[in-house]
């Protein structure tokens, strides 16, 4: 089945301590991307990769990292996650930058 | 900076009935215009796509959409609501290789509530 799988799907943690969000797809896909979901505001990009070693910064970029070693792979660091990171994390993917995207189940995510 | 606007926090409408959920836009050039639809706990799911070509488009579920240039709208409809089409529904915009940019832009959503 094609998709679009993200871990954890649930995490608590405290100010100060790293934590990664592993992302990844089986569908081959060129591009991929992370997005943040706050009420009232919609989805915003915080990176995206045109492909493998390919980064780039989205929309909201600040406090976020990201790497692309594999072509399925592209997980999302927070080297010092603060409680203003506290959102709903999806990755996307898609064939190429111009196609629709497919969406992981999301990472709720609350920083105290 | 090109944006989105989905002017309906919510839209009510009763099963059977048609539906529309509305979003315009902003954006240099020529948009590449899309709309998800997102169900509870769940990412989001692509509906339709326009970038070129035929101003009605036609997406999964028996959704279509119609590009009016003139009006930067790209409004979602469907002929007749079902119950299971509640969600939060999203329209995006980006620019294309003629100007805008490349980021994606959501709209906040817009919740349709279809009652039976």
């Amino acid at each position: 089945e094609a998709q679009v799988t993200q871990n954890p799907r649930y995490l608590i943690t405290v100010t100060g301590k790293k934590l990664t969000v592993t992302c990844s797809q089986n569908m081959n896909h060129e591009y991929m991307s992370w997005y943040r979901q706050d009420p009232g505001l919609g989805l915003r990009q915080i990176y995206y990769s045109m492909n493998v070693e390919v980064t780039d910064k989205g929309d909201v970029p600040e406090g976020y990292k990201v790497s692309r070693k594999e072509k399925r792979n592209f997980p999302l660091i927070l080297e010092s996650p603060s409680p203003n990171q506290t959102s709903l994390y999806f990755c996307a993917s898609s064939r190429e930058r111009d196609y629709e995207q497919y969406f992981g189940p999301g990472t709720r995510l609350t920083v105290t | 900076a090109q944006s989105v606007a989905q002017p309906e926090d919510q839209v009510n409408v009763a099963e059977g009935n048609p539906l529309t959920v509305k979003c315009t836009y902003s954006v240099s050039g020529n948009p590449y215009l899309f709309w998800y639809v997102q169900y509870p706990n769940r990412g989001l799911q692509f509906l339709l796509k326009y970038i070129t070509g035929d101003n009605l488009v036609k997406g999964s579920y028996g959704f279509e959409a119609e590009f009016n240039k003139s009006q930067t709208s790209f409004h979602l409809k469907k002929p007749s609501a079902l119950v299971s089409d509640s969600a939060l529904y999203f329209c995006a915009v980006r620019g294309g290789a003629s100007g805008g940019s490349y980021i994606p832009t959501f709209g906040r959503g817009t919740s349709l509530i279809v009652h039976p």
